[in-house]
């Protein structure tokens, strides 16, 4: 079966600190991992996404994130957070036989 | 163009009665998926459809839930003798297919049991 775990339950930062938020996947299969991100008050949407190719991905508003495949994980990465970063962000992988696993969220909350 | 829509945006129910949530795709998504999330936690999958059929139905928390999708888009989940622990939110997404592909969520529907 497989898993997603976020390390961080919710995140504090001042604006303009760097951001790192853990996600580790537990499947042996081929995976295609996600980040979603949910504002306030809107629906999720994705942030970025990697299937194959080059392990550093670069999704919207800056944010990017690394696979490494020894260490089964997918972090998520920003140089530098604005306010309107303030959101909470999800880490997903899909198999491909249609099983679609969310970890629990990160609450990212940028003071400014 | 349109996105993924769910009906009704809320809904109070009393324990023991069924309760039926519709999501509409977007057009040409033959992927669609049910999530239930609950206060504080994460994406919790339901089930999933390919075109009409449901390859797995092991996501489904109990034999009180079932989902349908017919003609390749709308679906619905029914949640029959409602329980109070099956208040949540439940999200309705789609896409072009599984695997790489990104799904585009709805909006969610509210479900309180009280």
């Amino acid at each position: 079966a497989q898993s997603v775990s976020q390390h961080n339950h919710h995140v504090i930062l001042s604006e303009a600190a760097s951001l790192e938020l853990g996600c580790n996947y537990s499947y042996g299969g081929t995976v295609n991992l996600f980040w979603y991100v949910q504002y306030p008050g809107q629906h999720l949407q994705l942030l970025l996404k990697y299937f194959s190719g080059d392990p550093l991905v670069k999704g919207i508003k800056g944010f990017e994130a690394e696979f490494i495949k020894s260490k089964f994980s997918f972090n998520l990465r920003k140089p530098s957070v604005q306010w309107s970063d303030t959101a909470e962000y999800f880490c997903a992988v899909n198999d491909n036989a249609g099983k679609s696993t969310f970890g629990d969220g990160t609450t990212l909350t940028v003071k400014p | 163009g349109a996105g993924v829509s769910q009906s009704p945006s809320n809904k109070v129910t009393e324990k023991g009665k069924d309760v039926e949530l519709r999501c509409d795709p977007i057009s040409g998504h033959t992927a669609l998926y049910w999530y239930r999330q609950s206060l504080g936690q994460g994406l919790e999958f339901l089930i999933y459809f390919q075109g009409n059929s449901a390859p797995d139905k092991s996501g489904l928390p109990s034999d009180r839930f079932s989902a349908e999708r017919t003609g390749g888009s709308v679906s619905t989940l029914t949640i029959q003798r409602t329980q109070q622990e099956d208040s949540a939110v439940y999200l309705c997404a789609s896409s072009l297919g599984q695997g790489a592909h990104e799904q585009y969520f709805g909006p969610g529907t509210r479900l309180t049991v009280t």
